[in-house]
């Protein structure tokens, strides 16, 4: 199974701040990486799939890079509503695997 | 728009089978060349692939739980349901159905999963 390792965690940030998670696997699976968003109570929401591509609706302050091992979310000036967990998770390989979670608190 | 719901018991007793069964609404579980997908997701913890179910037969499922999962689909009720038998409490967890759906970007084809139930407590305890 590909192993996936999210950083840091917990995130503690400010409304406003710039915000950087970063997710690594355990081999390259450009661009088979989506992110996803989950409030308390709710199910995963999908922000970022192939990587780098918004998914419609997501508010274009969600961003997402990176290629081989390494990949990042960014959230360009969070907003109180992003306070939240997120996941990243391939679709290189079965079975798919998902990241242990990067929880943005309030700081 | 395409819309999931799961139902089903929120309690079982240890040894027993969890049922639980997915409907779909919006649109037909027959259309389109989706991969039908229940996750499970124990109290603060993070999210586990149980499996799949296409084209109304193929299934693919967790290696750790495969002993123990059946999935099938209902194309009447345009439902699909998982049945994980055996239980312990270490199946106690929010149980999630979603669809995964492939899209095409330059160089590759790759999928993601989208939408998702609201997600059931399933508590296993006698």
């Amino acid at each position: 199974d590909i192993q996936m390792t999210q950083s840091p965690s917990p995130l503690s940030a400010s409304v406003g701040d710039r915000v950087t998670i970063s997710c690594r696997t355990s081999q390259s699976i450009s661009p088979y990486l989506n992110w996803y968003q989950q409030k308390p109570g709710k199910a995963p929401k999908l922000l970022i799939y192939a990587a780098s591509h918004l998914q419609s609706g997501v508010p274009s302050r969600f961003s997402g890079s990176g290629s081989g091992t390494d990949f990042t979310l960014t959230i360009s000036s969070l907003q109180p509503e992003d306070f939240a967990t997120y996941y990243c998770q391939q679709s290189y390989s079965s079975p798919r695997t998902f990241g242990q979670g990067t929880k943005v608190e309030i700081k | 728009q395409v819309q999931l719901q799961e139902s089903g018991p929120g309690l079982v007793k240890p040894s027993q089978t969890l049922s639980l069964i997915c409907t779909v609404a919006g649109g037909s579980i027959t259309s389109g060349d989706y991969y039908w997908t229940w996750f499970r997701q124990p109290p603060g913890r993070g999210l586990e692939w149980i499996g799949y179910i296409y084209d109304n037969e193929t299934t693919s499922y967790n290696p750790s739980l495969k002993s123990r999962v059946i999935m099938s689909v209902d194309t009447s009720k345009n439902q699909f349901s998982l049945k994980l038998s055996s239980v312990t409490a270490a199946d106690t967890a929010v149980y999630y159905c979603t669809r995964e759906v492939a899209g095409v970007v330059p160089g590759a084809t790759v999928n993601w999963f989208d939408p998702w139930g609201q997600g059931t407590l399933v508590i296993v305890s006698s």
